[in-house]
């Protein structure tokens, strides 16, 4: 079935470093790629999204990058600070005909961000 | 105000005594899912729902039930609860493919 692997399951920079989360993908279909961030005992939130027809999208410090030949997407973030310590989720839809907004998500990576 | 609500947050229960945690939105979104995350597992989809009426089975179904006879509604029902049941829940909706919105999250514990 559809899978989605992400690395590395926890990563720690020092403030003001940049972090990078990878993740990889087996549904060729997938057009579609959310990040979610999840503060500790708080719900998961988009905090970027890519689609199929663009290789880069930036929002401030944090830019996604879509290679979707070797179905790998990017998470990255720059400047650091504290408030981005939290867990990422990477994503990838179930693409095709039975693309009807199913999510498959990455196993998640534990962020923290050293002052 | 756009909003995913679920209940209860939180509930402890014993084994096999049945339970449903119910799951609201008011964006008029036709998808809607439940997800349970564990530690190290991340979130894993339970059952999902592409409009009124239509659910399928996600990636770990077993032990769960979900019915949709409004569009605003999704409960998610454990018939007899087990302790690897204990987890937590975040109910999901979204408009096609685009930004899911989670609830807050019902953490349960099956004793």
């Amino acid at each position: 079935g559809e899978n989605v692997e992400q690395h590395p399951s926890t990563l720690s920079v020092q403030e003001g470093d940049s972090a990078v989360i990878k993740c990889t993908y087996s549904d060729s279909a997938s057009n579609y790629f959310p990040w979610y961030k999840q503060e500790l005992g708080k719900r998961p939130q988009l905090i970027i999204d890519i689609r199929s027809n663009v290789g880069e999208k930036k929002d401030q410090r944090i830019a996604v990058t879509l290679n979707k030949t070797a179905k790998h997407f990017s998470l990255h973030i720059t400047e650091t600070q504290p408030e981005d310590s939290a867990v990422y989720f990477c994503a990838a839809n179930k693409g095709g005909s039975g693309n009807t907004g199913k999510l498959i998500f990455g196993q998640g990576t534990t962020l923290q961000v050293k002052p | 105000e756009a909003q995913v609500t679920q209940n209860p947050r939180y509930l402890i229960t014993v084994t096999g005594k049945k339970l449903t945690v119910t799951c609201s939105q008011n964006m008029n979104h036709e998808y809607m899912s439940w997800y349970r995350q564990d530690p190290g597992l991340g979130l894993r989809q339970i059952y999902y729902s592409m409009n009124v009426e239509v659910t399928d089975k996600g990636d770990v179904p077993e032990g769960y039930k979900v019915s949709r006879k409004e569009k605003r509604n999704f409960p998610l029902i454990l018939e007899s609860p087990s302790p690897n049941q204990t987890s937590l829940y975040f109910c999901a909706s979204s408009l096609g493919v685009g930004e899911l919105f989670f609830g807050e999250g019902s953490r349960l514990t099956v004793l």
